[in-house]
């Protein structure tokens, strides 16, 4: 079983730019998770989708970020535009069944806003 | 106030050493409990939960959640260099996970 893929791993932007960054979960997965770490601090929850649609977006940080789930199945996370404070490691995570356990991360994308 | 606590060390021990990792927390409400280990340039890997307060042992790992002290617990018998990781706990109420900062742990041969 493919685990939950993110690209790129990497990505350099300045300040002013866009970035799209993309998860595709574990086929049959209906709940995506986006996650976000900033240097020197805890992992933080974004937002939730159930499929297509988004059940909390609680912790995204502004309206410069939007989150899409087409289809239900890969999500892309778009940051317009970057700000310096948005660099970090953003990581998505998936599980079958909706909880409070049980979800598999990707390895994360590295952003890094200059 | 932090939601989760938990001391980013680093931690370093000798193989074979056993190692005690904590995380103190202040919500009431957290009801399930988890363990993640996060290698180098990876995303976290759950480890163990526990629903509520007891203890949980998987082989080498030993996981303690006292929820009148709010203090949770990982305990590593034994430990190998493969052990080497940083270790998160997390915590979750409605389906969101809150991570402490997490612990480096370094085990030398």
């Amino acid at each position: 079983e493919a685990g939950v893929t993110q690209f790129p791993s990497h990505s350099v932007i300045e300040k002013g730019q866009t970035v799209t960054l993309r998860c595709d979960p574990i086929s049959g997965h209906d709940n995506l998770y986006w996650y976000r770490r900033v240097m020197g601090k805890e992992i933080k929850f974004l937002l939730h989708f159930v499929k297509e649609s988004k059940q909390d977006e609680s912790g995204m940080p502004n309206n410069r970020f939007l989150a899409e789930r087409t289809g239900g199945t890969y999500s892309t996370l778009k940051v317009q535009p970057a700000e310096l404070e948005d660099s970090g490691v953003y990581f998505c995570a998936s599980s079958q069944v909706g909880g409070n356990y049980g979800y598999t991360f990707g390895s994360g994308t590295r952003l890094t806003v200059v | 106030q932090k939601e989760v606590e938990q001391d980013p060390g680093p931690l370093s021990v000798p193989e074979g050493a056993i190692v005690s990792l904590n995380c103190t927390y202040s919500n009431s409400a957290f009801q399930y409990f988890m363990w993640y280990r996060q290698y180098s340039r990876k995303g976290p890997e759950l480890l163990m939960y526990t629903y509520s307060s007891g203890n949980k042992e998987d082989g080498r790992f030993t996981a303690q959640v006292d929820k009148s002290s709010k203090y949770i617990s990982l305990f590593i018998r034994d430990s190998q260099p493969s052990d080497s990781a940083t270790y998160l706990c997390a915590m979750s109420h409605l389906q969101k996970l809150v991570f402490g900062t997490g612990t480096r742990l370094l085990v030398s041969p």
